[in-house]
């Protein structure tokens, strides 16, 4: 079955480096995605990594992901007031077609 | 960018009535999308599969004849939610894949059954 778990809160300082972790237990997962959910809004895709892959670096974002370990995180570079919001990690697995499975999400804080 | 948009974004309505609300791919044609419930404070939980021209596929526990989805083109799904009572305030969300990698999201629709 598919489980995807992520801490519920993180707080950190303005220009401090975030990274909100994820953990899942489907290893037959094809995609793994990172959204950004602002109050009251819908969800934005931040970034998606291919199973395959161990790294990806989108401008300040940097995922990594530990296949064995079936360990997912974001990283925030030089993080902003503008980043606090909920972030919630994603899973496609083989022969789900296109459905995603969500983490809990994580509500970042960024503090001055 | 691909783009999803939802209407109406925020709906009040008497228990008892029923609530339709669309979900709309505006730059890019969707074979399927996808609908979400999410309760404050809680992750998205994966209501349905709408396929454009066929039936939707609904997840386990979701009843089909209370949320009644609709798929008529490639660029609209719509969600009725029939008799709604107040259990059934929720943000509802919809998604669209513009392609096999990217899933896009609606705005969301804030449905408070009075």
């Amino acid at each position: 079955g598919e489980d995807v778990e992520q801490s519920l809160f993180l707080s950190v300082r303005e220009g401090d480096s975030s990274v909100i972790n994820c953990t899942y237990t489907d290893s037959s997962s094809t995609y793994l995605y990172w959204y950004k959910q602002e109050p009251g809004a819908g969800l934005q895709l931040l970034t998606y990594i291919f199973s395959n892959m161990d790294m990806k670096q989108d401008q300040r974002l940097t995922v990594l992901l530990n296949k064995k370990d079936k360990h997912l995180s974001l990283r925030i570079a030089d993080t902003q007031t503008g980043d606090s919001a909920i972030y919630f990690c994603a899973e496609r697995v083989t022969g789900g077609g296109n459905k995603l499975t969500f983490g809990t999400g994580t509500q970042l804080k960024v503090e001055l | 960018g691909a783009v999803v948009s939802q209407h109406p974004s925020w709906v009040i309505c008497k228990s008892g009535t029923s609530v339709k609300i669309e979900c709309r791919s505006l730059d890019f044609q969707a074979t399927t999308m996808f609908w979400y419930r999410q309760f404050p404070k809680q992750s998205l939980m994966l209501m349905a599969t709408s396929n454009e021209g066929s039936k939707a596929t609904y997840e386990q526990g979701v009843e089909k004849d209370k949320f009644l989805i609709n798929h008529a083109s490639l660029t609209l799904s719509t969600l009725t939610v029939t008799s709604a009572h107040p259990e059934d305030s929720s943000f509802y969300i919809c998604s669209a894949n513009s392609s096999p990698d990217e899933q896009f999201f609606g705005p969301g629709t804030r449905l408070t059954v009075l």
